[in-house]
Formats: C-alpha cells, sequence, structure tokens
C-alpha cells in the first residue's frame, strides 16, 4: 500500500513571499489533515478535511494560509505572505474515517529567511 | 493550553532494559490515546493506540496503560532495542460530537535514546 505522499520536500523562501505544499493521501482515505510541527514542539493541527469539506480549520491563520482539497483526493497548503514564524515542517495526514489513527507522510520543511 | 504533555524531554536507557514514556493530559473530553514513532526526516508512525474503556492495551514489546483518574497514560517498552531510539509522541482524541472528536492533539514528544 503507497503512503501518503508530499512534495516538496525542502523549501527555502524570503519572508513576504508565497510558497505552496501538495500531499497525496492514501487511496480511499477520506479524512486528509495538514499539520504544521515547529522544533522542539508536537504537530499542532492547522485543518481537517473530509473528504473535500473542510471540518476544522480553526488553528489555520487565515489571513496568510489557505487550503483545498479537490475531487476530494489531492489536497495543497498554500502560504501567502510568509512569516519567518512560519518555519517548520508541514506534516499530511489521511486516515479512513476521522476517528482512526493517521498516516502521515514525510513532511515539507519550510525554511522562511 | 497545553491540553497533553510529555514533562521529560529526553530518555536514555540501555539496550534490554524497559523504557517508560509517560503522558498526561488535561481534556476530560478526550478517549482515545495514541502513540507514535518518529525517526529523523521521516513523518510520525502509528505505534499502538487505546481507547477510554481499557486500561491496558499490549501489542508485542509495547504496551500502553491508561489511568483515567489521574489523566495519566505511559508506553512501556521490553526490552527496548537500539532501533527504538525515536521520538516519541502521545497524542489524544475526544468523543463522537464533542469538538476534538476525530482530531489529534500532540505532546510535545520525548527523545529515546537506547544504548547498546
Amino acid at each position: 500500500e503507497a503512503g501518503v505522499a508530499q512534495s516538496p520536500r525542502y523549501k527555502i523562501i524570503e519572508k513576504r513571499q508565497s510558497v505552496a505544499f501538495w500531499c497525496n493521501p492514501i487511496s480511499g482515505h477520506a479524512t486528509l489533515y495538514w499539520y504544521q510541527q515547529i522544533l522542539g514542539q508536537g504537530p499542532k493541527l492547522l485543518i481537517q478535511f473530509q473528504n473535500n469539506g473542510v471540518v476544522d480549520d480553526s488553528q489555520l491563520p487565515k489571513d496568510r494560509f489557505s487550503a483545498e482539497r479537490l475531487k476530494g483526493v489531492d489536497s495543497t497548503l498554500k502560504i501567502q505572505p510568509a512569516k519567518l514564524e512560519d518555519s517548520a515542517v508541514y506534516l499530511c495526514a489521511s486516515s479512513l474515517v476521522s476517528w482512526a489513527e493517521a498516516f502521515f507522510g514525510q513532511g515539507t520543511r519550510l525554511t522562511v529567511v | 493550553d497545553q491540553q497533553v504533555k510529555q514533562n521529560s524531554p529526553s530518555l536514555s536507557v540501555q539496550e534490554g532494559r524497559i523504557s517508560i514514556l509517560n503522558c498526561d493530559y488535561t481534556n476530560s473530553m478526550f478517549d482515545y490515546f495514541l502513540w507514535y514513532k518518529k525517526y529523523p526526516a521521516e513523518g510520525p508512525t502509528f505505534l499502538i493506540s487505546i481507547s477510554s474503556i481499557k486500561d491496558k492495551n499490549e501489542d508485542g514489546r509495547f504496551t500502553v496503560f491508561l489511568n483515567k483518574s489521574a489523566k495519566h497514560l505511559s508506553l512501556h517498552i521490553v526490552p527496548s532495542q537500539p532501533g527504538d531510539s525515536a521520538v516519541y509522541f502521545c497524542a489524544a482524541s475526544g468523543r463522537a460530537g464533542g469538538t476534538s472528536y476525530g482530531k489529534l492533539t500532540f505532546g510535545q514528544g520525548t527523545i529515546l535514546t537506547v544504548h547498546p
């Protein structure tokens, strides 16, 4: 079974630039999550999708972050404009149903300089 | 507001001995708990879980204990192996119908080092 695919693996941008991350979940997984993991901390949920609908985006900084999940499969997370404090690993995860164990991708390490 | 806390940033044990990783939570609506393991440059990998209706769940060398009254859970690894060296995260999810249902709240992680 193929795992959760994310790209790119690494990205370095200057502050105020924009950046986008892509995620392809495990086939058949209805629930997709984006997490932000700052160095030394646990992952923090940014947004949760059920199929292509948003279940929870209460911790997403909506003035600069946006996410979409087209056709209930792939998802993109965008930051525009980026700030220094956005430097983190962005993890995508998926699960068969929302209460099941989530499977994580390798993450995208973002450095904002 | 840190609802899930892992108060030990690191733990070092000898190969063959027991590793005990601890986790405390504050939200009484949490009723499903998980442990994830993370190697460098990889995403977290699910390890073991426990529902609040149980106080123990075992899977090979890994056992998770839940003490609901103390809002505390622990992960025991016996015997510990060098390949177990990783960051361990505990996570919690809430009951159906609650605001934390189906969402994982993670602790800060504990770095486990198993020495040969």
